[in-house]
């Protein structure tokens, strides 16, 4: 029964390509986000969604387009993939934008461009 | 954005505690400080939270000064399995301070 969920787990794919990662949260929370991990673990935040509206869009390239049909779930869409795109995203969810809720986040999707 | 500095590595054995400090000088007076662990092929996992002075869990202890321009995170009686990265981070009620996180201390524990 798990509280976020991404798939898929693994993905790898062409340059050029246009792919999709899907987050599911099962814990009623308000709040989604979508993280980048890169090869040397830097976790950055992308985006994240209150009550389905975007709240941060952080300085990344429009081919990333994240979708907010409900509450419980917000999804990737990678345009035209790079190489640079290669890395671990990362969904996670919080109750609220609250400075004391905890964040709740997905095992991960490893994308590799090649 | 109030940013955080940590050390980069830190290596301990079994058994014993472990303090991993965390630099915030630029913290704003609604930010808590927040603690994340990281397995290899994990997302982060919540630890502790705090405001000030001293917060304890069942995983851990969290120490902040009167200033809280920095905490330290206390985990007491390591074991191998307590080898992860560890993620201070500075959260505020603001879109553009929720969760960033900084390059986080890597946790080696040794038998």
């Amino acid at each position: 029964d798990t509280a976020v969920s991404q798939t898929p787990k693994y993905l790898v794919t062409q340059m050029g390509n246009d792919k999709s990662i899907k987050c599911e949260q099962n814990l009623g929370h308000d709040t989604m986000y979508w993280y980048k991990q890169d090869s040397k673990k830097f976790l950055k935040i992308m985006f994240s969604y209150n009550n389905k509206e975007l709240i941060i869009n952080e300085t990344v390239p429009n081919r990333f387009s994240p979708k907010s049909p409900d509450k419980a779930h917000l999804n990737l869409h990678i345009n035209s993939l790079e190489l640079g795109d290669s890395a671990v995203y990362f969904c996670a969810s919080s109750q609220s934008l609250e400075a004391d809720t905890e964040a709740f986040f997905g095992q991960g999707t490893r994308l590799t461009v090649v | 954005l109030a940013k955080t500095t940590q050390p980069i590595s830190m290596d301990s054995y079994e058994g014993q505690e472990v303090n991993i400090t965390c630099s915030h000088n630029n913290i704003a007076t609604n930010d808590y400080i927040t603690w994340y662990q990281q397995f290899p092929s994990q997302g982060p996992r919540f630890i502790i939270q705090g405001y000030k002075t001293k917060v304890t869990n069942e995983v851990a202890s969290l120490f902040i000064p009167a200033d809280r321009k920095s905490s330290t995170l206390s985990l007491p009686r390591v074991s191998l399995s307590d080898t992860a990265v560890y993620y201070c981070l500075v959260e505020g009620y603001s879109s553009a301070s929720k969760i960033i996180f900084g390059s986080g201390t890597r946790l080696s524990i040794r038998p």
